[in-house]
Formats: C-alpha cells, sequence, structure tokens
C-alpha cells in the first residue's frame, strides 16, 4: 500500500488567495483526520471524517476552512481567504478504527502539506 | 478532554547514551497510549502503542516505553542512541474506548538531537 498521499507537499501562496489541501487516505480505512501543524499550537485536530460524514469539526479554526469528504478514497481541506497566520505544516491521517465501535485503532499519517501564506 | 505533557522540549545527548523522554496524560478513564516520531521534513511514524497487557511495551528501532498507570506516565526509553535517532518526539494518547475514542491528542513534541 502506498500510504496516506497528499499533496500538494509544498505551497506558497498570498494573503486572500483560495488554497486546497487534498489528501488519499489508506485503502479501507473508515476514518479520517485533518491535522495542523504548528510551532506554537503543536499537534491540533481540525476535522475527523468516520464513513464520510463529518463526526467532530469543532478543530477548525473558522469559517475560512472547510473540508469534505466526497467518497472513500479523496478527502480536501479549504482555506479560503487564505491568512498569513494559517501558514503551517497540514498532515492527513486514516485510521481502520470505526466510530463508536470499541477501541480506536493507531492513526497513519500521511507526509503533510506545508502551506506559506505571504 | 485529555491532555499529555512531555517535559523536556529539547534533549541532547551524544551517541550511545541512554535516553527517557518523559509523557504525562491527564485523564480519568483508561486510555490507549502512542509515541510518535518524526524524523525532519517526514511525516509521523507510530514507534509503539499501547492499548491493554504488559505495560512494558517494545517498538520498532530499540524502544520501548512504560505504562505506569498509578503515575499517569508512558515514558519512553532507549539503552543507547544512534545519530539516526535525531528526530521529534511525540507522545499520544486516546480514550480506551466509547464515543471519544477517535480523539488522539498530542503532546507538545521533544526534540532530540544526538551527537556523533
Amino acid at each position: 500500500d502506498a500510504g496516506v498521499i497528499q499533496s500538494p507537499r509544498h505551497e506558497v501562496t498570498e494573503m486572500g488567495q483560495e488554497v486546497t489541501l487534498r489528501c488519499k487516505p489508506i485503502s479501507g480505512h473508515n476514518s479520517l483526520f485533518w491535522y495542523r501543524q504548528t510551532m506554537m499550537r503543536g499537534l491540533e485536530l481540525l476535522i475527523y471524517f468516520n464513513n464520510n460524514v463529518p463526526i467532530d469539526d469543532s478543530g477548525m479554526p473558522e469559517d475560512r476552512f472547510s473540508a469534505k469528504m466526497p467518497n472513500a478514497s479523496f478527502s480536501t481541506l479549504k482555506i479560503q481567504p487564505s491568512e498569513p497566520r494559517d501558514s503551517a505544516v497540514y498532515f492527513c491521517a486514516s485510521s481502520p478504527s470505526r466510530y463508536g465501535r470499541g477501541s480506536f485503532n493507531e492513526q497513519f499519517f500521511g507526509p503533510g502539506t506545508r502551506l506559506t501564506v505571504l | 478532554a485529555q491532555s499529555v505533557s512531555q517535559h523536556n522540549h529539547h534533549v541532547i545527548l551524544s551517541e550511545a547514551a541512554s535516553l527517557e523522554l518523559g509523557c504525562n496524560y491527564s485523564y480519568g478513564g483508561t486510555v490507549n497510549l502512542f509515541w510518535y516520531v518524526q524524523y525532519p521534513g517526514q511525516h509521523l511514524q507510530l514507534l509503539l502503542k499501547y492499548f491493554s497487557g504488559d505495560p512494558l511495551v517494545k517498538g520498532i528501532k530499540g524502544f520501548e516505553a512504560e505504562f505506569i498507570k498509578s503515575k499517569f506516565s508512558f515514558n519512553l526509553r532507549k539503552p543507547s542512541v544512534q545519530w539516526s535517532d535525531t528526530a521529534e518526539y511525540f507522545c499520544a494518547v486516546t480514550p480506551y474506548s466509547g464515543a471519544g475514542s477517535y480523539q488522539l491528542t498530542f503532546g507538545k513534541g521533544t526534540k532530540l538531537s544526538v551527537i556523533p
């Protein structure tokens, strides 16, 4: 298996532009997570999907952020409009665990997208 | 909600020195515990995990961790570090089961620098 795939690996954009980050989870995994990593705040969970349905989006910073999972093999995280404080590494992770079905399994992380907003 | 505290922000060791990285968590119930490693410029990889059973867990690359329930701790150890262990190490916790068990809460991380 290729693991979790993210694109692009690096993104440099100007303030006010729309940014779309993409993720392909490991085939067969039911759960998908988007995280943001910064020096100040460490790793933060932004949103969690189970079976393509958003279960917890309480970590999404504000309305400028949105995430979708149209099918089991693809998810996007969109920032519109982007701001310099959005600069961070964004990780996607997937897990074979099922929400509400007992103990959760480990999460497998993608390589991340390093976003720089100028 | 659970929280994770990693005591050391940056640890510098010489090769062959022994390593212990501290991790304490705060949660009132049963937990699953993880250590992840992030090599420079790379994604997080699982080093080891504890779900139940023997509290001494062995992971990849010679790492081990001991779960001490009474101390809410899950310290990571390695008897002899190598230069290739230079990385950032993250402790993480989830509730053992129930609706919140997807919530992987990370510590702030400990950077390990190993000097040849």
